[in-house]
């Protein structure tokens, strides 16, 4: 079953605490991206990798970390720096610059 | 940078009309255009794209048209369905750029 999977769907974090959602694809795509969404808004990218071993800052990526060591994984991690981190995650994938692309289901983060 | 606007913001139609959602962008290097439908608690899904190449795409009840000229891009759906109901984005890509993301329209479909 081909597609990008992100894990956990649902995911609690104490304040002060660093925690990693991830993101995995099997559709042997180079691109791979964290958008954050929050209610009633659209999307905000955070990081975007074209390539293994090379990422990006987006225009939102203070706060977060990511690395690319793999082309099927992409994980981001939510530091404790991130003054406001409960929101909605998505992941993405594309075969390159201007393809298509295709979302994951998404990682809830709330901060308790 | 590019920035793209999108309305309605939120959209009613009853069950068996058309809707039409519209976006603007800035950037006149864009030159790819999805749209995506995302349900509840859901990752988007895209459902229909069009290059700058082109002027209209259709795919069964979905369409997309483009005007480079006055760069803006338009959904159209007809004969709606309640599944239909959804928050639809639409995007703009150009190099250097990536995806830049419309707020999103919410459309209703009314039985």
């Amino acid at each position: 079953d081909g597609g990008i999977t992100q894990s956990p769907k649902y995911l609690f974090r104490k304040e002060g605490q660093n925690v990693t959602l991830s993101c995995e694809q099997n559709l042997n795509h180079d691109a791979m991206y964290w958008y954050r969404q929050d209610p009633g808004q659209g999307l905000r990218l955070i990081y975007y990798s074209q390539i293994v071993n090379d990422f990006q800052k987006g225009d939102i990526a203070e706060g977060y970390s990511v690395s690319r060591e793999k082309k099927e994984s992409f994980p981001l991690t939510v530091t404790s720096a991130q003054k406001n981190p409960t929101a909605f995650y998505l992941c993405a994938s594309s075969s390159g610059q201007g393809a298509r692309a295709f979302f994951g289901q998404g990682t809830r983060l709330t901060v308790v | 940078g590019e920035n793209v606007e999108q309305h309605p913001s939120t959209l009613s139609v009853q069950e068996g009309d058309s809707a039409v959602i519209k976006c603007t962008y800035s950037d006149s290097a864009s030159n790819y255009f999805p749209w995506y439908k995302q349900e509840l608690g859901k990752g988007p899904q895209l459902i229909i794209d069009i290059r700058s190449n082109v002027g209209e795409k259709k795919d069964q009840r979905i369409a997309v048209t483009l005007n480079k000229t006055a760069k803006h891009f338009s959904l159209h759906i007809t004969e709606t369905q309640p599944e239909d109901s959804a928050v639809y984005f639409c995007a703009a890509w150009n190099y250097g750029q990536n995806f830049v993301f419309g707020p999103g329209t919410r459309l209703s479909v009314l039985p």
